[in-house]
């Protein structure tokens, strides 16, 4: 069974937009990691968020953490073509959500 | 530093048949992955190691399914009696976990069982 799920199956936004990707998770954790993928490649981790922390930054990267209603949100700024990608949660092991594809259009 | 290396990096089988995969981890990385993503699915651990010893495989279908790392280092996924269910890219991943168990996955053995 999953631990934890992204909350859409796919967006699409335009290049220079932002976007934010939904996670929730099931049981109480220690970290909760965000990952993305693209096409042919195994999955890249972007950001590690610990259960003490509310906020983390990588670049045009923010992860957030609300561990009181175990959700968690990936915010993209200045979105470009390259961003375009699953992009996944994860707890534990780690195991992972069905993802959310990202679309990025020129 | 070289990556996570996986081979083959595609297999075609008949219903049936065995395969095996292969997984050299980045060097020095003591915890091993292996994991299943079908098609528009997140990956799917199967089984994961420390140095040689198996710390979880609960999701490892034990009838068809195993996985070795003898010394710690490379590992081998096996599939006997493939079957059409079994069609999906296996990852293998790596990290060491005093260094804050980043994990680093390689590119995949995408698997079609015919």
């Amino acid at each position: 069974s999953q631990l934890a799920e992204e909350n859409s199956w796919a967006l699409s936004v335009h290049e220079g937009e932002s976007v934010t990707v939904n996670c929730s998770y099931k049981t109480s954790i220690t970290a909760l990691q965000w990952y993305r993928q693209k096409s042919g490649k195994g999955p890249a981790q972007l950001i590690l968020i610990r259960s003490n922390e509310r906020e983390k930054r990588n670049g045009r990267l923010r992860a957030t953490l609300d561990t009181s209603s175990q959700s968690s949100s990936l915010s993209i700024t200045a979105t470009r073509c390259e961003d375009t990608a699953v992009y996944f949660c994860a707890t534990g092991a780690p195991r992972f959500g069905a993802g959310t594809k990202l679309s990025v259009k020129p | 530093e070289a990556g996570v290396t996986q081979s083959p990096r595609y297999a075609v089988l008949q219903e049936g048949q065995a395969v095996s995969f292969w997984c050299d981890p980045i060097s020095g990385h003591d915890t091993l992955y292996w994991y299943q993503q079908p098609r528009d699915q997140g990956p799917q651990l199967l089984v994961y190691f420390r140095d040689e010893a198996v710390i979880d495989n609960s999701q490892l279908p034990s009838d068809r399914f195993s996985a070795v790392r003898p010394k710690g280092t490379n590992s081998t996924l096996k599939i006997q009696s493939a079957k059409q269910g079994d069609t999906a890219t296996y990852l293998c991943a790596s990290s060491f976990i005093t260094g804050g168990g980043e994990q680093y996955f390689g590119p995949g053995t995408r698997l079609t069982v015919l």
